[in-house]
C-alpha cells in the first residue's frame, strides 16, 4: 500500500531556530497538506499545496510557515523562527480526490 | 467557522457489544471522512462518504451521512478489542483538494 512518509519522526529545536520538515507524499497525488495536531487537542489545518503553489492556508499559517516541492517528489514545511508554541506533531498529507493519506508525522518540541 | 462535534467524547464497552458514535455540525460539507488514529500516528482514513443518506459498510462498521450533509455517524457491531482506538470524523465544504476540518474525537476503549 502507498504511503506518505515524514522525516525526521521527532525533532527537538531550540527556540528562534528554523526547522524544516520533509515529506515526500504518494507519487500520483495531487494535492498535499499540512496539519498539525497540538497535544491533547484536535488535528488543524495549515496549509493545502496544489500545481506547485499554495491553493489554501489558514490563519495559523503565518509568515513564520512556508511551503515548499522542490524536486517534484518532496514536499517540504518550514518553520524560519520557532516558537514554543509551535510544539506539536505535524502531518503530511496527499491525495487524488476526497480522502486523504497521512503520513506518521514529526513530532516538534521547541525548548 | 465550521465546526464538527463529536459524541460521546469517551466509550468504554464490552468485547461484543454494539455502539454507536455521533459527528455533528451547523454547517453543510461536500463530504464526511471518518479516521481512526493511534497513539503517535497520523490518521488513518475509514471511509469517505458525498452523497446525503449515504451509507457505507467496512466490515462490522457502518457509516451513514445525513440526509443534509450536516452529520454522520458511524455505528460498530460486536465490537472486539481491536477497535480500540480514536476515531475522528473530518468535513470539507468544497471540491477535492480543499481543507478538512476535524472534529476531536471519540476515544473508544473495547475490554476482552
Amino acid at each position: 500500500e502507498p504511503e506518505v512518509t515524514q522525516t525526521p519522526s521527532h525533532q527537538v529545536t531550540q527556540m528562534g531556530q528554523e526547522v524544516i520538515l520533509r515529506c515526500v507524499p504518494i507519487s500520483n497525488h495531487l494535492y498535499f497538506y499540512w496539519y498539525r495536531q497540538i497535544l491533547g487537542q484536535k488535528v488543524e489545518f495549515l496549509v493545502s499545496f496544489y500545481n506547485n503553489e499554495i491553493s489554501e492556508k489558514s490563519e495559523i499559517f503565518d509568515d513564520q510557515f512556508s511551503v515548499e516541492r522542490p524536486d517534484g517528489s518532496n514536499f517540504t514545511l518550514k518553520i524560519r523562527s520557532t516558537k514554543l508554541e509551535d510544539s506539536a506533531m505535524y502531518f503530511c498529507a496527499s491525495s487524488v480526490g476526497y480522502g486523504y493519506t497521512f503520513g506518521s508525522g514529526t513530532r516538534l518540541t521547541v525548548v | 467557522t465550521q465546526l464538527l462535534e463529536q459524541s460521546p467524547q469517551f466509550l468504554s464497552i464490552q468485547e461484543g457489544e454494539n455502539l454507536t458514535v455521533y459527528c455533528n455540525s451547523s454547517s453543510v460539507f461536500s463530504s464526511l471522512q471518518w479516521y481512526r488514529q493511534e497513539p503517535g500516528e497520523g490518521p488513518v482514513l475509514l471511509v469517505t462518504v458525498v452523497t446525503g443518506g449515504e451509507v457505507k459498510k467496512l466490515k462490522r462498521l457502518t457509516f451513514q451521512f445525513g440526509d443534509a450533509r450536516k452529520d454522520s455517524s458511524l455505528h460498530i457491531t460486536a465490537a472486539q478489542p481491536g477497535d480500540t482506538g480514536l476515531y475522528l470524523c473530518a468535513g470539507d465544504i468544497g471540491t477535492s483538494g480543499s481543507r478538512l476540518t476535524f472534529g476531536e474525537g471519540t476515544q473508544l476503549t473495547v475490554n476482552p
